[in-house]
Formats: C-alpha cells, sequence, structure tokens
C-alpha cells in the first residue's frame, strides 16, 4: 500500500531537550517536505527537498533541522524544542514536475512542548 | 510569500444541501489540487487538476481550474455527515517544481 508514514503520532517533550520526528515514504517519490498546521493558520512549510541531499527552507524553516540522505527518508530535527513549536506536523511526499503533484501526507504528528 | 484566499472558512449546512468553496491567487498557478483533512488525520487528495478551465468530477464532488489560472472552485452536491472535515485547497505556483501553496481551509459541518 502506497503511504507516508510518520513516527511518533503524539509526543509530548520539555523545553530544549532535542527530538526528532521520522518520515517515511514508499512511493519513490523524488519531492518531500514537511510542514506544521496551527488554528486558523493552515499548513506553512517548513522545509523541502526535491531528491537526495537536496534540501531548501520553507516559509518557517527556524528551529527545524532536515536531512535526506536516503530517497524514502525525510526526517525532522528540533535541535532545541520550545514552547512555539507546539503544533501538528506533516510529512509529504510527491513526484517533481508539471505532470504530477499530487502530494502524498502522513497521518500527523501531534507535538507538544512544555 | 505567495498567498491563496480560500473561502469561506467555514460552513454549516444541513444534510442534503450543495456546498461551494474557492479558492483565488493573485498569481498564476500551474496546478490546483483539493484535499480533505479528517479529525486527527493528513489531508487526502479529493481532485487534481492541471490544465485551464479543467471541470473534473469525483463522486458528488466537482472541482473547476479557472481559465485564468488565478482560481478555483470546489462543489459538493446532496451533502452527507461524512462529508464533514477541513477542505484545503493547493496550488502550485508556475515555475516551481513540486511546492505548493495552501490555502487555510473551509470547516464544514453538516447537520443530520
Amino acid at each position: 500500500e502506497a503511504q507516508v508514514t510518520q513516527n511518533p503520532r503524539y509526543l509530548i517533550t520539555v523545553t530544549g531537550k532535542k527530538l526528532t520526528v521520522t518520515c517515511s515514504q514508499n512511493m519513490n517519490h523524488e519531492y518531500m517536505s514537511w510542514y506544521r498546521q496551527d488554528p486558523g493558520l493552515g499548513l506553512r512549510q517548513i522545509y523541502y527537498s526535491m531528491n537526495v541531499e537536496v534540501t531548501d527552507k520553507g516559509d518557517v524553516p527556524e528551529g527545524y533541522k532536515v536531512s535526506r540522505k536516503e530517497k524514502r527518508n525525510f526526517p525532522l530535527i528540533l535541535e532545541s524544542p520550545s514552547p512555539n513549536q507546539t503544533s501538528l506536523y506533516f510529512c509529504a511526499s510527491s513526484w517533481v514536475g508539471r505532470g504530477n503533484t499530487e502530494a502524498f501526507f502522513g497521518q500527523g504528528t501531534r507535538l507538544t512542548v512544555v | 510569500g505567495q498567498q491563496l484566499n480560500q473561502s469561506p472558512q467555514s460552513m454549516f449546512i444541513q444534510e442534503g444541501e450543495d456546498v461551494s468553496m474557492n479558492c483565488t491567487s493573485s498569481s498564476i498557478f500551474n496546478t490546483w489540487l483539493w484535499y480533505k483533512q479528517d479529525p486527527g488525520e493528513g489531508p487526502v487528495l479529493l481532485i487534481a487538476l492541471y490544465k485551464a478551465g479543467e471541470l473534473t468530477s469525483n463522486g458528488r464532488l466537482t472541482a473547476q481550474f479557472g481559465i485564468t489560472r488565478k482560481d478555483s472552485f470546489l462543489n459538493i452536491s446532496a451533502s452527507i455527515p461524512s462529508d464533514v472535515g477541513i477542505y484545503f485547497c493547493a496550488g502550485q505556483p508556475g515555475g516551481s517544481q513540486g511546492n505548493l501553496i495552501f490555502g487555510k481551509g473551509t470547516k464544514l459541518s453538516v447537520k443530520p
């Protein structure tokens, strides 16, 4: 089954404690991205990756890091989480190019930073 | 950055009614996508539009890619309780590859 898998689904952590949210896709997509969703603000892109070892900042990258060492994985790293990073996070993947831009989303990770 | 204006923000309708929502942009988009998000889940693609003027249906859902390439609408006919959720439009700006811009969503509530 084609899917994007995020882990964990729920996470409560303390300010400053480094954490990683994993994302994996099995569709051989080149493009992967991370979004955060906050009430009234919709989906905002954090980082994206066009392919292995190619990453770039989205609209709200501050406080986040990503890496793309393999095509299927795109982890989101919070080196020193702060309460304003409490949010619902989504990973998505898609093919690159005008022919098909349909993004497939994971089920989300609800992060609470206290 | 670029923004999409999605309206309405929320709708409260009676079961059986038709629903219409739309997205507009100040710039041209190559692709328009419509997603639905159920509570606690990730957005799921409903309809993808790739050509100006294109009209596409998916069951009770119909969406159109505006002829100016700056807007799109989604219609839901004969709504049912399971249509409840948040609907997002998304567009791929001209000249970009892969990047999508999302609207802020339309929250739909259906009263049985």
